[in-house]
């Protein structure tokens, strides 16, 4: 299995555009999860989906931030409109429900100027 | 809620010396408990895994033992080598069918040769 796959790896924006991250994860997983990590705030989760359904979106930080996942293998983050205060790396994970363990893909560094 | 506490960083340890990484948690009835590894420009990854009281998690030379009456799980290696040197999360995970994982801010371990 190639693991969780996210794209882009690293996005440059301007402050005010759309930026939508992705992610594939594991086939066969129905967790799936969207962590942001910085230096000052560390590992947050922002949101996690059990089959394709929202279940805890208290971590997304403000109302320009928004999640889909409108089926088993793929998932979108989008933030609108960016901030420079966005920029971080964006984690997904997959899981198998209940497992605990989570697999994490390589991350999608963005930067807001 | 459910919590994780770190010990603060960075680590700084010469080659072959021994490593103590502290971790403390906070949660309701018998969470799982995980060590999870950064290398540099990736995803976290995990390391090893313990399910319930007393149990020892190992993995690549590291262990960390489950222990319910101090509610800690530290991790610890007898000789650390350079290729080591990476970031260091400790997380928990209830279980359920809804059970997400909850990390602590990291450490960060630089092992000079």
């Amino acid at each position: 299995d190639a693991g969780v796959i996210q794209s882009p790896r690293h996005e440059v924006t301007e402050m005010g555009q759309e930026v939508t991250l992705r992610c594939k994860p594991i086939s066969g997983h129905n967790s799936l999860f969207w962590y942001r990590q910085t230096m000052m705030r560390g590992l947050e989760l922002l949101i996690y989906f059990n089959n394709n359904v929202p279940i805890d979106d208290s971590g997304m930080p403000e109302d320009r931030f928004s999640a889909k996942m409108p089926n088993a293998s793929f998932s979108t983050l989008k933030i609108q409109p960016s901030e420079p205060r966005d920029s971080a790396v964006y984690f997904c994970a997959s899981s198998l429900a209940g497992a605990g363990k989570a697999f994490f893909g390589q991350g999608t560094r963005l930067t807001v100027v | 809620g459910d919590s994780v506490t770190q010990m603060e960083g960075p680590v700084t340890l010469s080659e072959e010396a021994f490593l103590t990484i502290n971790c403390t948690y906070t949660a309701t009835g018998y969470p799982s408990l995980f060590w999870y590894v950064q290398y540099p420009g990736e995803g976290l990854q995990l390391l090893l895994k313990a399910t319930k009281a007393d149990d020892k998690g190992s993995n690549k030379g590291f262990e960390a033992t489950y222990r319910k009456e101090t509610t800690s799980f530290h991790l610890e290696k007898g000789s650390v080598q350079v290729s080591d040197s990476a970031v260091y999360f400790c997380a928990l995970s209830q279980t359920g069918a809804n059970s997400k994982l909850t990390f602590g801010k990291g450490i960060t371990l630089s092992v000079r040769p």
